[in-house]
């Protein structure tokens, strides 16, 4: 079974829109870190976010928020305003303390932003 | 330099060729990875050191080897590659192995085209 499923394999959005990138889990553990990646055009993967399985609040970087819903297991990122640079693939990843801690990725949405 | 560098950006080869790739960490940490990324595949994780020590091999071909002399370097010795090996090779680094809160750095990545 997947540990980290992206359902959106494309997203549009309207610049200066938010859009809401979904993510859900798969783990046992009760401690486990989830992370954000943007990866542009040119191939690097650039970190975003992070969230920690503990933390009560959810994340927030910049124009980036994490909408961290445990019970769900879902780990959605905002980005509010968005940008034509916005415009990359999005990668979840997750880090768990029985895993290893060997990071686990999702399949990536990738996301167009319009003028 | 800062960050993780890699070299070369971009390598095309044959399959009798020998090369290999280069990964290098100017942050400190101890943690050193390579990924494959294949078009339409999510990020496949091959090889992680830690402090020097390979930690995990993820079942892959032994036309791929790695070298780690150091924790600031990583290397991806390649020989007999088949044209199904053609992929970004992404490094990554991060502060320690252990930990659900330590976010991976990436390189640029280098394209690799086997012919």
């Amino acid at each position: 079974a997947q540990k980290i499923t992206q359902t959106q394999p494309g997203m549009f959005v309207q610049e200066k829109e938010a859009v809401t990138l979904d993510c859900t889990y798969d783990t046992s553990d009760q401690s486990y870190g989830l992370f954000w990646y943007k990866q542009p055009s040119s191939g690097e993967m650039i970190f975003l976010i992070y969230q920690g399985s503990y933390d009560e609040q959810n994340a927030t970087e910049g124009r980036y928020s994490l909408n961290f819903q445990k019970a769900r297991k879902s780990a959605n990122l905002v980005i509010s305003a968005s940008q034509l640079g916005d415009s990359a693939m999005y990668f979840c990843a997750m880090r768990e303390a029985g895993g290893s801690y060997i990071p686990t990725f999702g399949r990536g949405t990738s996301l167009i932003v319009h003028p | 330099e800062t960050g993780v560098t890699q070299t070369p950006r971009h390598l095309v080869m044959g399959m009798t060729n020998k090369k290999s790739l280069k990964c290098e960490q100017h942050l400190g940490h101890n943690a050193m990875y390579w990924y494959k990324q294949s078009a339409k595949k999510p990020l496949e994780l091959m090889f992680v050191y830690n402090f020097k020590e390979q930690t995990e091999n993820n079942s892959v071909p032994s036309r791929f080897s790695p070298e780690c002399p150091n924790s600031s370097h990583l290397f991806l010795h390649l020989h007999t590659l088949q044209p199904e090996d053609s992929a970004l090779y992404l490094c990554a680094s991060s502060q320690a192995l252990a930990g659900e809160t330590n976010e991976q750095f990436f390189g640029p990545g280098t394209r690799l085209t086997v012919l």
